[in-house]
């Protein structure tokens, strides 16, 4: 059964950094992409970043992009996203998801997602 | 960006309407679209793929169409557990990005 469990959330001053986390299990992880999708409290989904399967392509959403970091670490078989300089719009659940095709790009669709966690940027 | 743009941004409907969302893109993106299906409090669930194919385990009520700029997501015979919010997603180009939602309620 593929699970996905997400950590790292919670409450941050501006400007500050947080590293969430996703431990993924039940599926060959260094054979799909993973991706960090964030829905804002009330709104709608929105795609943060994609990462390839093996880690060497990886995608960012301009809001994101300088600010956050996507990387995998696939002997722990665990996805990241460091977010650095973290801004109030950057309060949201955030999800990690995966891929349904082998060795894709990424950012086609998801068909497993974790069940978030929330991130709070406020002083 | 490619903007996506959902209609009716809410939906009142009775057990076994047939229920329509419509999903605009503000350029041609093929059949590049899905249809996710989110409950409250609950993570996104993954519906309709490639505009019209099923995903494995969805059932058959729930139907895609469209191609190019407009895409329509039906519900045959509106269910009780299919109160959710609906989300369509465009992946012509990055970024990847979404409709703003269509929440459904039953009437």
């Amino acid at each position: 059964e593929v699970q996905l469990l997400e950590s790292g959330g919670g409450l941050v001053q501006p400007g500050g950094s947080l590293r969430l986390s996703c431990a993924a299990s039940g599926f060959t992880f260094s054979s799909y992409a993973m991706t960090w999708v964030r829905q804002a409290p009330g709104k709608g989904l929105e795609w943060v970043s994609s990462i390839s399967g093996r880690g060497g392509s990886a995608y960012y959403a301009d809001s994101v992009k300088g600010r956050f970091t996507i990387s995998r670490d696939n002997s722990k078989n665990t996805l990241y996203l460091q977010m650095n300089g973290l801004r109030a719009e950057d309060t949201a659940v955030y999800y990690c998801a995966k891929d349904p095709v082998q060795f894709s790009d990424g950012y086609n669709r998801w068909d497993y997602w974790g069940q978030g966690t929330l991130v709070t940027v406020s002083s | 960006d490619i903007q996506m743009t959902q209609s009716p941004s809410s939906l009142s409907a009775s057990v076994g309407d047939r229920v329509t969302i419509t999903c605009q893109a503000s350029q041609d993106i093929s059949n590049y679209l899905n249809w996710y299906q989110q409950k409250p409090g609950e993570a996104p669930k993954l519906l309709i793929y490639d505009a019209s194919n099923l995903e494995t385990g969805v059932p058959s009520r729930f139907s895609g169409s469209g191609s190019g700029t407009d895409f329509t997501f039906t519900i045959s015979g509106l269910q009780p557990e299919d109160i959710a919010t609906y989300h369509c997603q465009q992946y012509d180009n990055l970024p990847v990005t979404f409709g703003q939602g269509t929440k459904l309620e039953i009437k």
